[in-house]
């Protein structure tokens, strides 16, 4: 099993720019949620979904976005990219939508 | 609010101390603990969830409702223990919220 698998790993975007980021979760499990971790803090909660639904939203502007497709990949879109939103950005999966999450590596985005 | 608190940013123990990570929380339900550990250039991983009471890699972590916490503890530090770990909780609405890490180096 290749776990969850998230892409790019590395990216660089200036401000203003839109940015997507892709998740693949663990076979099965149909659940994704994603989390934004910034330099010398944990990971904080930004969007979880459950059947191609969303069923929970963290603090963050409406910049921030996602969706899930039908073979539960999802997708983070920013847009208005700010300095601020450098930041690393996991994606976890679990099996049925509980708290107990299977995290990817993780994209590092960096806005210039 | 609900909060997770890590007093400590780094811990530094010699090899075969016990170490003890300390994780509090302010809430007045039942929250689902987990502790998740980071080893270098590796993923956030599970560790140990509270509700399976298992012990993993010779860690424990005991909740104290009384004093909302949820301390990580091994009795025998193991060079491969230095590691970044996070105490998370879900206060009862399916998201994990994380406290800010504490980062222990094992001294051998």
């Amino acid at each position: 099993d290749a776990g969850v698998t998230q892409s790019p790993t590395h990216l660089i975007k200036t401000r203003g720019q839109h940015v997507t980021l892709r998740c693949s979760p663990i076979s099965g499990h149909k659940s994704v949620s994603w989390y934004q971790q910034v330099l010398g803090q944990g990971p904080q909660f930004i969007f979880q979904y459950y059947e191609k639904e969303e069923r929970g939203r963290g603090n963050f502007p409406d910049r921030f976005s996602a969706r899930q497709f039908p073979n539960y990949s999802s997708e983070l879109n920013v847009n208005a990219l700010l300095l601020g939103d450098s930041a690393l950005y996991l994606c976890a999966s679990s099996p049925y939508g509980g708290s107990e999450a299977f995290f990817g590596q993780g994209t590092r985005l960096t806005v210039v | 609010a609900q909060r997770v608190t890590q007093p400590e940013k780094l811990l530094s123990v010699f090899k075969g101390a016990p170490v003890e990570l300390k994780c509090n929380y302010s809430y007045s339900g039942s929250p689902e603990l987990f502790w998740y550990v980071q080893y270098s250039r590796q993923r956030l991983q599970l560790l140990l969830r509270h509700i399976s009471r298992e012990s993993i890699k010779g860690f424990t972590a005991d909740l104290n409702k009384g004093e909302t916490s949820f301390h990580l503890k091994k009795p025998f530090a193991q060079e491969e223990d230095s590691a970044m770990y996070y105490c998370a909780l879900d206060f009862g609405n399916e998201k994990l919220t994380f406290g800010t890490g504490t980062r222990l180096t094992i001294i051998p």
